[in-house]
Order: C-alpha cells, then structure tokens, then sequence
C-alpha cells in the first residue's frame, strides 16, 4: 500500500527567509502525481503545487518549488521568501491512476513565521 | 462562484444520533470525494464517487453511507453516530472521474463532534 510520511509535526521560520518542509513516499507504481496543499486556519484545502512523478524538471510556482527525488522517494517543499500569510498547516499528497481517484496524505506539517 | 458547499459548518451529536452532511458542487463535476481529517493523520477517504448513480468505499467506510442521486449532491449520512466520528468532514471535487493530474476542489470543511 502506498504512504505518504511527512517526519517535521513543525517547523518555524523567520520571514523572508527560506524553509523546506519534508516528505517522503512509497510506493511501487511507476505513473502518479505529488502534490503540496495548505491549510489556513480558515481550514480550506488550498493546492500550492503540483508535480508529475514522469517530469524531472521540478515544478515551481512563484515562491514555491519541489526537490523531486525519484528514486529517493522524496518530495519536499521549499517557500522562499517566507511571508507571515504563509503560516499553515501543509500536507504533502499522492495520488495515481490505480487508486480512485483517491489522494493519500501525510501528516502534515505546522509552518509558523516568525516576524 | 459557489464551488463546493458544505453544510453544516459545525455539529454536536449524541452518541446514537443520525444525521446527513451535505455536500454540492455548481462545477458539473462528475467526480465527489468524502475525508475525513484527524490530528496527526492527514486526511483520510471515506468514499468517492465517479458519476450518478456509481459510489465506492475509501480507506475508512464504516459507519458512513453515501448515495449519488445527481451529479451535484454527495451526502454523506452517519447511521449512528459514535465518539470516534469526531472529526473535520470535506467534501471535494473534480471535473472527471478522478483523473489523476486533476485538481481537488475542497468544501470548507464540516467540524463534527459525538459526545
């Protein structure tokens, strides 16, 4: 069965500085997605980035990018820029065609910034 | 813009009680999805569905009923509820059936209490 662990309950950082968050992932299917979503206090599920597991490049957007590692089965975030909006909780997802549908997360992670 | 709307937004149940939580969608998605959220666990799927009238189970069916009557309602019913239903509901959305590079479309959630 595939799982998603992500090993950091929190984190903190000060803003304007750079943070990475972790996560880690198993499986044995070769064709799926990654995914980092965000949870405000207000609790919506905002997607923040989304990666293809057969596309090397790393996707980005804006002060948001990934560090896929394939093989190390390893998807971590990285927010530059940190901004006091930012504070939330992430999970990191996966989600392949054999499942559903189904999105698979972690545990999350409770970002705080620090002014 | 109403996307995906969850009522209620909070309840507090009795052990026993039944009760519906709503979902719908004005995005004529065909696909609709059930978590649930739990401190340190993630989110978890409860069931999902890929169109009107077809309903599967998700990693935690029991004690939940779902139906799919139209394409833009996906209740999900507790026959009775327990203490360990306690938890954060959403409900979320996709255009087709769960296709994997699909974005989720995510409800504000539903925070359920069984006392």
């Amino acid at each position: 069965a595939q799982t998603v662990t992500q090993s950091q309950p929190e984190m903190s950082v000060q803003e304007a500085e750079t943070v990475t968050l972790s996560c880690t992932y198993d499986t044995s299917e070769s064709d799926y997605y990654l995914f980092w979503y965000k949870q405000p206090p207000s609790r919506q599920m905002i997607l923040v980035i989304r990666q293809e597991a057969y596309k090397q490049q790393n996707a980005t957007e804006n002060r948001f990018s990934v560090n896929f590692q394939k093989a190390a089965k390893s998807f971590s975030l990285k927010i530059s820029d940190s901004q006091l909006g930012d504070a939330a909780m992430y999970f990191c997802a996966y989600r392949s065609n054999n499942q559903g549908g189904k999105l698979i997360f972690g545990q999350g992670t409770e970002l705080s910034v620090k002014p | 813009n109403a996307g995906v709307t969850q009522t209620p937004k909070f309840q507090v149940l009795k052990t026993g009680q039944s009760m519906t939580l709503q979902c719908a969608q004005d995005m004529n998605h065909e696909y609709m999805s059930w978590y649930r959220q739990d401190p340190g666990m993630g989110l978890r799927l409860i069931h999902y569905s890929v169109g009107a009238g077809i309903t599967d189970q998700g990693e935690v069916p029991n004690g939940y009923n779902v139906s799919r009557s139209t394409t833009e309602d996906f209740p999900l019913r507790l026959l009775s509820a327990a203490p360990s239903q306690t938890s954060v509901y959403f409900c979320a959305s996709s255009l087709r059936g769960g296709a994997v590079w699909e974005k989720l479309f995510f409800g504000s959630g539903t925070q359920l209490s069984v006392l």
